[in-house]
C-alpha cells in the first residue's frame, strides 16, 4: 500500500539556521507533491508544489526537492525564524480528475530564538 | 483575500446522532473535499465533489457518511450515526481546477460522547 515517511521525531534548530525536512514515499508515483504547514488546532496551509518533471521549486525562504528515482522530496527553510514553528506535512497528489491528497504524519520544527 | 468557511467550529454530540458539518468553499472552485484528522494521527481523504456528485470516496466514507451541495456555495458532510471513533478534526478543502494547491477551512473538531 501506499506509504508516505517523514522524519518523525521532531527537529528544533537556531534561529537563522536553515531547516531541512525529509519526505520519502513508497509504492506509489505521484504527479504532484505539496508541502503544507500546520499550526496547531488550525487547518493546513498551503507552501509549494512541486510536479514530477521538476527537481526544485523556491518560494522566498522556501526550497522543495523532488527525486521521483529516490522517491523523496526534501523541503529547506532557510534563515528561519521561530514564527516558522509549525509542523509541516507531506501531501502526494495524484493525477486525474480526483486531486486528492495522500498525507505524511508530518515533522514538527521548533525555532528557537 | 478568499477563504473557506467552516461551522460550527466544534460540535459535541452523543454517539448515534446525526451531525452536519458545513463548509462554504471559496466562490469560483470546482473541486470540493472533505478530509478527517483523529487527534495525534495523519490527515485522511474522506471524499471528492465534483460537478455535483461524488468524484471518489475512501473506505472511511462508508454508508453512515454522506455529502451534499444543496445551493450552489454551502458543502455538507453529514454523519447519520455518529460513533466514538468518528470524534476528529474534519477539514473542508476547494480547489479551483487541475494544476492547483488546495484551499483548506479551520476545521470543525468533532467530539462524540
Amino acid at each position: 500500500s501506499q506509504k508516505i515517511e517523514q522524519n518523525s521525531e521532531a527537529l528544533n534548530i537556531q534561529e537563522g539556521k536553515t531547516a531541512t525536512l525529509t519526505c520519502n514515499y513508497t509504492n506509489y508515483s505521484p504527479a504532484y507533491l505539496q508541502w503544507y504547514r500546520q499550526d496547531p488546532g488550525r487547518g493546513p496551509v498551503f507552501l509549494l508544489l512541486i510536479r514530477e518533471n521538476e527537481k526544485e521549486k523556491r518560494k522566498e525562504r522556501l526550497k522543495v526537492t523532488f527525486d521521483t528515482t529516490l522517491k523523496q522530496s526534501l523541503f529547506h527553510i532557510t534563515a528561519s525564524q521561530p514564527a516558522d514553528s509549525a509542523t509541516y506535512l507531506c501531501a502526494l497528489d495524484g493525477a486525474g480528475n480526483n486531486r486528492k491528497l495522500i498525507w505524511g504524519l508530518g515533522t514538527s520544527l521548533a525555532v528557537n530564538p | 483575500e478568499p477563504e473557506v468557511t467552516q461551522t460550527p467550529s466544534h460540535q459535541v454530540t452523543q454517539m448515534g446522532q446525526e451531525v452536519i458539518l458545513r463548509c462554504v468553499p471559496i466562490s469560483n472552485h470546482l473541486y470540493f473535499y472533505w478530509y478527517r484528522q483523529i487527534l495525534g494521527q495523519k490527515v485522511e481523504f474522506l471524499v471528492s465533489f465534483y460537478n455535483n456528485e461524488i468524484s471518489e470516496k475512501s473506505e472511511i466514507f462508508d454508508d453512515q457518511f454522506s455529502v451534499e451541495r444543496p445551493d450552489g456555495s454551502n458543502f455538507t458532510l453529514k454523519i447519520r450515526s455518529t460513533k466514538l471513533e468518528d470524534s476528529a478534526m474534519y477539514f473542508c478543502a476547494s480547489i479551483v481546477a487541475h494544476d492547483n494547491e488546495q484551499f483548506f477551512g479551520p476545521g470543525t473538531r468533532l467530539t462524540v460522547l
